[in-house]
């Protein structure tokens, strides 16, 4: 079965440092993989994906992250972070065989404080 | 992009009642799908809703609890049947865009409270 693992539940970043949050797969095939923002009381805004190509994903929001396929992880980041960007984070896989839904890792929490 | 609204944004149901939530799309989509949340936890899915017929549950999901309906390509409902505290949640509905993006939006949550 497709997955997706979350590692952390909560990350702190002081403002102007550089931020990542961890997401690992098992995925049999090529994974389709996507990185999710929700900011309180908000739905889900996407970020990137990545299908296929290069395994560095630009995104939204200067957020950008990196396929690698010998870890079969997929790590979200930004190089400076900002406390705006405080908010919960979704890493997902396409599971596109299965009617297209999206299963999702269970989310980190990112604080970034002054 | 798609840009998903949905309504009610939050109600409060008392148990043994039903509540109907609506979801709107501004461009017609391929998929669509509704999803539970508890605050500040990961996301659900209950079903695929499927235009012109029956929805497909996700295990622990049935359809005499959770009747959905997709009468056109941008219009979905989702109904919390006979409802209990338990089902005190955010329903978020989602769609799919049209080609091969794969991406998949999603509306702002009917946060539901049931006493």
């Amino acid at each position: 079965a497709q997955s997706v693992a979350q590692p952390e539940d909560q990350v702190n970043v002081a403002e102007g440092n550089p931020l990542t949050v961890k997401c690992t797969y098992s995925v049999s095939g090529n994974p389709y993989l996507f990185w999710y923002v929700q900011y309180p009381n908000r739905g889900l805004q996407f970020l990137l994906k990545y299908i296929t190509g290069d395994n560095l994903v630009k995104g939204s929001y200067g957020f950008e992250a990196e396929f690698n396929k010998s870890q079969t992880s997929f790590h979200l980041k930004k190089p400076s972070a900002l406390v705006s960007d405080s908010a919960l984070y979704f890493c997902a896989t396409l599971s596109y065989n299965q009617g297209g839904k999206l299963i999702f890792g269970q989310g980190t929490e990112l604080s970034v404080k002054p | 992009s798609a840009v998903i609204s949905q309504k009610p944004s939050r109600d409060i149901c008392q148990r043994g009642t039903s509540l109907t939530i609506q979801c709107q799309v501004d461009s017609q989509v391929t998929m669509m799908f509704w999803y539970r949340q508890q605050p500040g936890q990961s996301l659900t899915l209950i079903a695929t809703a499927n235009q012109g017929s029956e929805a497909t549950y996700e295990s622990g999901f049935v359809i005499d609890k959770f009747p959905i309906s997709r009468p056109n390509l941008t219009f979905s409902t989702l109904t919390v049947s006979n409802m209990s505290p338990e089902d005190s949640s955010i329903y978020l509905c989602s769609a799919t865009g049209t080609g091969n993006s794969y991406e998949q939006y999603f509306g702002p949550g009917t946060r539901l409270t049931v006493t």
